[in-house]
């Protein structure tokens, strides 16, 4: 049972253009949702984050926006870059003792700016 | 300051074997997680240490232990290795109770 999907497994826009990358979840338990960038042969880095008590993070060309009702987050990339050009994953924390230090990651999707 | 250093980064074994991953976390972070990423699965949780013991464990056989010593550096550990255990496997550590995970460059473990 995926808490946390992506559904787009790749996306592909061009150089200045906005990169929208979206993620759902299912456990209304989570608290806090974060966006990390993996290239290859390297590990995850950290972009942004949000806290379920707020509606929108930004931070430079990077902005998330969480909508509790639908249970749905995106990332916008505003402009995009090719070197943007790598696997995003998004991840959700749980607030129970038990799965507190436990992120449930997305299955990514591969962004590319193309030139 | 170092980030997370995980050895060894590329490692081939047969069926059967054992395998010994290790991690060493940035300096001050106490918490250590690890993570199993295979094409198509994203990264799914494996188990989180915190002070020499076990806070948190995923949904994986028993095959898979880990550990963490008293400096916090940790250890993981995959017996009698299948291929599906193909994956490359990332650590990333943390301060008590903070939301910024660093993750280090992972071990690609292969199977054959």
């Amino acid at each position: 049972d995926q808490q946390v999907k992506q559904n787009s497994p790749s996306l592909s826009v061009q150089e200045g253009r906005i990169s929208i990358l979206n993620c759902d979840y299912t456990n209304s338990m989570f608290d806090y949702f974060l966006w990390y960038k993996k290239y290859p042969a390297e590990g995850p880095t950290f972009l942004i984050s949000i806290s379920s008590i707020k509606d929108k993070n930004e931070d430079g060309r990077f902005t998330v926006f969480l909508n509790k009702s639908a249970k749905h987050l995106s990332l916008h990339i505003v402009p995009s870059q090719p070197g943007d050009s790598a696997v995003y994953f998004c991840a959700s924390r749980g607030i129970s003792s038990g799965s507190a230090r436990q992120l449930t990651f997305g299955s990514g999707t591969q962004l590319t700016v193309l030139p | 300051k170092a980030g997370v250093t995980q050895t060894p980064r590329y490692l081939i074994k047969t069926r059967g074997q054992q395998v010994t991953l290790s991690c060493s976390p940035i300096s001050g972070h106490r918490s250590v997680s690890w993570y199993q990423q295979t094409p198509g699965q994203g990264l799914q949780f494996l188990f989180e240490y915190f002070s020499e013991t076990q806070r948190n464990k995923g949904n994986f056989p028993g095959r898979f232990s880990g550990r963490q010593f008293s400096n916090s550096r940790s250890e993981m550990n995959v017996s009698t290795l299948e291929l599906g255990d193909s994956a490359l496997y990332l650590c990333a550590s943390s301060l008590p109770n903070s939301y910024g995970y660093t993750f280090g460059s992972g071990t690609r473990l292969t199977v054959v």
